[in-house]
C-alpha cells in the first residue's frame, strides 16, 4: 500500500459546526503533515507530527485541532470555522521530515 | 527565512523541452524538491536534489547548484498532460520543505 488516503473528499460547513478531517497511511511512515492551499496558491504547512507527537505547529487559530491517534492516522478537527478557512486540506507522510513527501489527494473544505 | 522565486506561468509546444527555474535564498540548506500539480489535485513527487549537479529521470531531469542558489526541472518531450504547477520546494534549518509559489506550465499543440 503506497498512498495516503483521505475522508471526506469535500466537505461543506457552517460557521457553528464541528467537523472532522481524516487521513490514514499504511506505509510506515513516521512523519504526518497537514497542508492548507488556497487556489493558485502553494502548499501552508499547518502541522507536523512525528512519531506520533506534534512537533510543528505554524501558528494555526485554535480552531483547527490536530490529532494523531496512532501511527496509521491523523485527524484534523475542525470547530467555529470562518468563510476565509474554505481550501484544500492536504495530508502528507514521509518517512523521515527531509525526504519525499507522499500525499493525499485533499479534502476540499467550504465554509459558509 | 526563506525565499525561493520560480516564474508565475511558462507555455510551451506539445514535443519542445521547457526548463522551469527556481532560485532560493536560505540559510541552512538540506536539500530542494520538486513537485508537479494538476488542477484540483495532490501534489506528486518528482524530484530531490541534495548534491551539486543533475539528476535525471526518464522525461525529467533537474538541476541544483548549491552556490547559486538555483534550480532548475528540465521536461523533455512534452506531453499534453505535462500541463500542471511545477512546485519547487527548499528544505533547510528544521528539515520542513517550504514551497515556492509554483509555476504554471501550459502545453499546447
Amino acid at each position: 500500500d503506497t498512498e495516503v488516503t483521505q475522508t471526506p473528499k469535500h466537505l461543506v460547513m457552517g460557521m457553528t459546526n464541528k467537523k472532522s478531517l481524516k487521513c490514514e497511511q499504511h506505509m510506515g511512515h513516521r512523519a504526518m503533515y497537514w497542508y492548507k492551499q488556497k487556489a493558485k496558491k502553494p502548499p501552508e504547512l499547518m502541522f507536523v507530527y512525528s512519531y506520533e507527537k506534534l512537533s510543528i505547529n505554524e501558528s494555526v487559530p485554535s480552531r483547527f485541532s490536530p490529532e494523531c491517534p496512532n501511527s496509521s492516522l491523523l485527524n484534523l478537527h475542525l470547530h467555529a470555522l470562518q468563510p476565509e478557512d474554505s481550501a484544500l486540506y492536504l495530508c502528507a507522510s514521509s518517512q523521515d521530515p527531509d525526504i519525499e513527501k507522499f500525499f493525499g489527494p485533499g479534502t476540499r473544505l467550504t465554509v459558509l | 527565512g526563506q525565499n525561493i522565486d520560480q516564474p508565475t506561468e511558462m507555455t510551451a509546444t506539445e514535443g519542445a523541452i521547457v526548463q522551469i527555474n527556481c532560485t532560493y535564498q536560505t540559510s541552512g540548506f538540506n536539500g530542494l524538491f520538486w513537485y508537479q500539480q494538476h488542477a484540483g489535485e495532490a501534489p506528486t513527487f518528482l524530484s530531490y536534489n541534495v548534491l551539486d549537479g543533475l539528476e535525471e529521470k526518464g522525461r525529467f531531469s533537474s538541476f541544483l547548484s548549491r552556490s547559486k542558489g538555483y534550480s532548475y526541472l528540465l521536461l523533455k518531450e512534452l506531453q499534453m498532460k505535462d500541463s500542471a504547477s511545477y512546485l519547487c520546494a527548499v528544505s533547510a534549518g528544521r528539515y520542513i520543505p517550504t514551497f515556492g509559489r509554483g509555476t504554471s506550465l501550459i502545453v499546447h499543440p
